[in-house]
């Protein structure tokens, strides 16, 4: 168990729907990035955020958006959904943000499948 | 820009064989390198880094050698089990000072008793 806690661990909806992921880092640690693991696209890097501020983007799309909240969980919004966003979704956290040292953490992810 | 490269799976072997999973990467500078394992169904979990040449990570049996003058972060294991039986990832954290992690397609590990 990493600490990193994600919920809800699957979700199933519909083209066109939006739908919130929510991620509660491990205690103590203040960045959380977001990741997409599909199968055709592999994993990649959407967002991290570092104590409540955006601090890198990735391949993240228009229609989704992320936000750190005061008590450091985080939620990942996709909204006008596509077939193609069925993926598994991974959270993430560390202690700081960026360094060589710094090791990330993942939960146990959610499984989208959008129909 | 920054990129790693894994050996195409899947990888079948027989429980006590040798395992070797390539990894090699392109990337600005020199950055830390990580292996990943994700087990069925679960999340990922760090396996070993390294961060800087020369140096060696090493956890449950497994090894990498940063090589620098290969950009090259092989994963070994001198006799695999079957409870090794996982896609196996291969990263770097890319440049910028981001955070961001850069995978690999993963390489699935199927050992068989």
């Amino acid at each position: 168990d990493s600490g990193v806690t994600q919920t809800p661990k699957h979700l199933i909806t519909a083209t066109g729907q939006r739908v919130t992921l929510r991620c509660s880092p491990r205690s103590g640690d203040l960045s959380v990035y977001w990741y997409q693991q599909s199968l055709d696209q592999g994993l990649q890097f959407l967002i991290h955020y570092y104590n409540g501020e955006e601090r890198a983007k990735g391949n993240i799309l228009e229609r989704f958006s992320a936000q750190q909240f005061p008590d450091l969980h985080s939620e990942l919004n996709l909204s006008s959904l596509e077939l193609g966003d069925s993926a598994l979704y991974f959270c993430a956290s560390s202690v700081v943000s960026g360094g060589a040292y710094n090791e990330q953490f993942f939960g146990p992810g959610t499984r989208l499948t959008v129909l | 820009g920054d990129s790693v490269t894994q050996m195409e799976g899947p990888v079948t072997l027989s429980e006590e064989a040798f395992l070797t999973i390539n990894c090699t990467y392109t990337a600005t500078g020199y950055p830390s390198l990580f292996w990943y394992v994700q087990y069925p169904g679960e999340g990922l979990q760090l396996l070993l880094k390294a961060t800087k040449a020369d140096d060696k990570g090493s956890n449950k049996g497994f090894e990498a050698t940063y090589r620098k003058e290969t950009t090259s972060f092989h994963l070994e294991k001198g006799s695999v089990q079957v409870s090794d039986s996982a896609v196996y990832f291969c990263a770097l954290y890319g440049s910028g000072n981001t955070g961001k992690l850069i995978f690999g397609q993963g390489t699935t590990l199927q050992v068989k008793p």
